[in-house]
């Protein structure tokens, strides 16, 4: 069966840092690209970046651009979203979304989602 | 970046009924679109992918039509388990984008 399962959310200040992270299983991990996709409470989806199967091209929105950086690990499964100078804006739960196939960036498994509060 | 422009922001049906979501987008995209549903609490799921391909396990009542810029979602006999918000996404070229979401109702 395949699963992404993130963790890693949390409250954290203005201008602080976090790391979430997405473990992927049942499913071959290095051979597809994947995303992490927000929602704003009470708003709708917001992608936020893309990274390639081997990891070599990322791809950004511009609302985090320079701030949020997107990586992977092909030997442990997971992906991960590294956010810094954290806004209040950027107060969302944050899916990982595994790429359906080899052409075409749409997302057939999502996890559960991981919120992270940006408050003081 | 390309916007989408979802149509109606939201409605009310009566199972039975026939809904149709329109979604149209800032500029050509040909058939580089997907459509997903959304329950209160849950993650989005798949219904469509290349603007008409129905995803594995999605039920038939659940179609898409549409190339270039304007493109529709529709279900052609509502159940109660559809109720829910509908979001399509280009996949044309990054960034990707959403469209701001279509909730169904219970009329």
């Amino acid at each position: 069966e395949v699963q992404v399962v993130e963790s890693g959310g949390g409250l954290v200040q203005p201008g602080g840092s976090l790391r979430v992270s997405c473990a992927g299983s049942g499913f071959s991990f290095k051979t597809y690209g994947m995303s992490w996709v927000r929602q704003a409470p009470g708003k709708g989806l917001e992608w936020v970046s893309h990274i390639s199967d081997s990891g070599y091209s990322t791809y950004y929105a511009d609302s985090v651009k320079g701030r949020f950086t997107i990586s992977r690990d092909n030997s442990k499964n997971t992906l991960y979203l590294q956010m810094n100078n954290l806004r209040a804006e950027d107060t969302a739960v944050y899916y990982c979304a595994k790429k359906r196939g080899t052409s075409g960036v749409y997302f057939d498994y999502w996890g559960q989602g991981t919120l992270v509060t940006v408050s003081s | 970046a390309i916007q989408l422009t979802q149509s109606p922001s939201s409605l009310s049906a009566s199972v039975g009924d026939r809904v149709t979501i329109t979604c149209r987008a800032s500029q050509g995209i040909y058939s580089a679109l997907a459509w997903y549903q959304q329950k209160p609490g849950k993650a989005p799921n798949l219904l469509i992918y290349y603007a008409s391909s129905l995803e594995s396990g999605v039920p038939s009542r659940f179609s898409g039509s549409g190339s270039g810029t304007d493109f529709t979602l529709t279900i052609s006999s509502l159940q109660p388990e559809d109720f829910a918000t509908y979001y399509c996404q280009h996949f044309n070229n990054f960034p990707l984008t959403f469209g701001g979401g279509t909730r169904v109702d219970i009329k």
